[in-house]
């Protein structure tokens, strides 16, 4: 199995663009999870969807981020205007439900955002 | 006060050593508590969870909850450089619920 798959990789962009970031789910996974991870505030839940679903995205910091999954095998994460306080490492994760035990979450490799 | 406190580290310890990694936590309702490893430039990846208190291991690593205090550790015996990496703790109060993170120590195993 190729695990959660991201990209790009790494992203560098100027103040006032949009960022588009993609996440691939591992097959079977019915949960994705977007997060991002600072030096100043660790890894914090932006939104996580069930079934293609939006189940909770409180953490979404304003409306300038929006996500979306339209099927079991895709995922995106954009920004619109990017900021300089949005420079993060961006996670994706994906779990699958299994009765009776704690969902285990397979996070990808991340996506780098610079804004400058 | 913070959900979850963890201290960020760096925290170095030479080779063959017993390495303790802790955490508080304010929110006497969380059930699931986990131990996530971070290598750089990679994603977080799950190494034990326990479910309410007591103790639980896996090879050389011992995962310990007490509730009474809202205090988790990890124990890591006979430490290998290859163990050097961040460590997450994280706790949940259901199953399937969503998962809050502590920043994470930077742990150093020094050859």
């Amino acid at each position: 199995d190729a695990g959660v798959i991201q990209s790009p990789r790494h992203e560098v962009t100027e103040m006032g663009q949009e960022v588009t970031l993609r996440c691939k789910p591992i097959s079977g996974h019915n949960s994705l999870f977007w997060y991002r991870q600072t030096m100043m505030r660790g890894l914090e839940l932006l939104i996580y969807f069930n079934n293609n679903v939006p189940i909770d995205d409180s953490g979404m910091p304003e409306d300038r981020f929006s996500a979306k999954m339209p099927n079991a095998s895709f995922s995106t994460l954009k920004i619109q205007p990017s900021e300089p306080r949005d420079s993060a490492v961006y996670f994706c994760a994906s779990s699958s439900a299994d009765r009776g035990r704690l969902d285990t979450q397979y996070f990808g490799p991340g996506t780098r955002l610079t804004v400058l | 006060q913070k959900e979850v406190e963890q201290d960020p580290g760096p925290l170095s310890v030479p080779e063959g050593a017993i390495v303790s990694l802790n955490c508080t936590y304010s929110n006497s309702a969380f059930q699931y508590f986990m131990w996530y490893r971070q290598y750089s430039r990679k994603g977080p990846e799950l190494l034990m969870y326990t479910y309410s208190s007591g103790n639980k291991e896996d090879g050389r690593f011992t995962a310990q909850v007490d509730k009474s205090s809202k205090y988790i550790s990890l124990f890591i015996r006979d430490s290998q450089p290859s163990d050097s990496a961040t460590y997450l703790c994280a706790m949940t109060y259901y199953r399937d619920d969503k998962i809050i993170f502590g920043k994470g120590t930077r742990l150093h195993i020094l050859p």
